[in-house]
């Protein structure tokens, strides 16, 4: 059916170090992977985002990757910083026969000081 | 420019009532999607609007909840009969084209409680 799994739930890590966000999808014909960052009380925001022609994407200490094959897609944050602590949501989007974008239950990321 | 706001930012209903949220999305976006959050959940997908005409509503949850984006600009959600899981925040988005890979900018949500 349709979904997509992430992991972990939650992720707690020193500031300066690296985190590592997964995701899974199921439905082959998605073709678009945006990650959002959603602070406290405030709206998702785009993060980055990657598309099934490309496996690779950075901007700055932000990169995402995707493995269409195995339909898994990945988030990596470097040199963390205490302001990047906040939920982060994967997504795939269309689902076949429709519109649907398809949110992951999300990352809660804590940056310790 | 000016984002996709929401109002009202907050709603608070008696069970039974009906309430109508509404979504401006950013000027000249084609399509428009709406959301329903759950606490400490994912945002997921009720309904999704290019211009005017409402082509997916597979995510609403029931027929108590309709939308609605008449002249294919700003849209409403209503939902009949409120009961109480309908508590959570709705999110209206917004994208530039019909294409499924467009970026999509969120509103600031509608947090609806239902007593």
């Amino acid at each position: 059916g349709e979904n997509v799994e992430q992991h972990p739930s939650t992720l707690s890590v020193q500031e300066g170090d690296s985190a590592v966000i997964k995701c899974t999808y199921s439905d082959s014909a998605s073709n678009y992977f945006p990650w959002y960052k959603q602070e406290l009380g405030k709206r998702p925001q785009l993060i980055i985002d990657i598309r099934s022609n490309v496996g690779e994407k950075k901007d700055q200490r932000i990169a995402v990757t995707l493995n269409k094959t195995a339909k898994h897609f990945s988030l990596h944050i470097t040199e963390t910083q205490p302001e990047d602590s906040a939920v982060y949501f994967c997504a795939a989007s269309p689902y076949t026969g429709g519109f649907k974008t398809i949110f992951g239950a999300g990352t809660r990321l804590f940056v310790k000081a | 420019g000016a984002g996709v706001s929401q109002s009202p930012r907050y709603k608070v209903a008696k069970r039974g009532q009906d309430v109508a949220l509404r979504c401006d999305p950013i000027s000249g976006h084609v399509s428009l999607f709406w959301y329903q959050q759950a606490l400490g959940q994912g945002p997921e997908f009720l309904t999704y609007f290019q211009n005017e005409a409402q082509l997916d509503k597979s995510g609403l949850p029931s027929d108590r909840f309709f939308a609605e984006r008449p002249e294919g600009s700003v849209s409403t959600l209503k939902i009949q009969r409120t009961q109480q899981e309908d508590s959570a925040v709705y999110l209206c988005a917004s994208s530039l084209s019909s294409t499924s890979t467009d970026t999509q900018y969120f509103g600031p949500g509608t947090r609806l409680t239902v007593l």
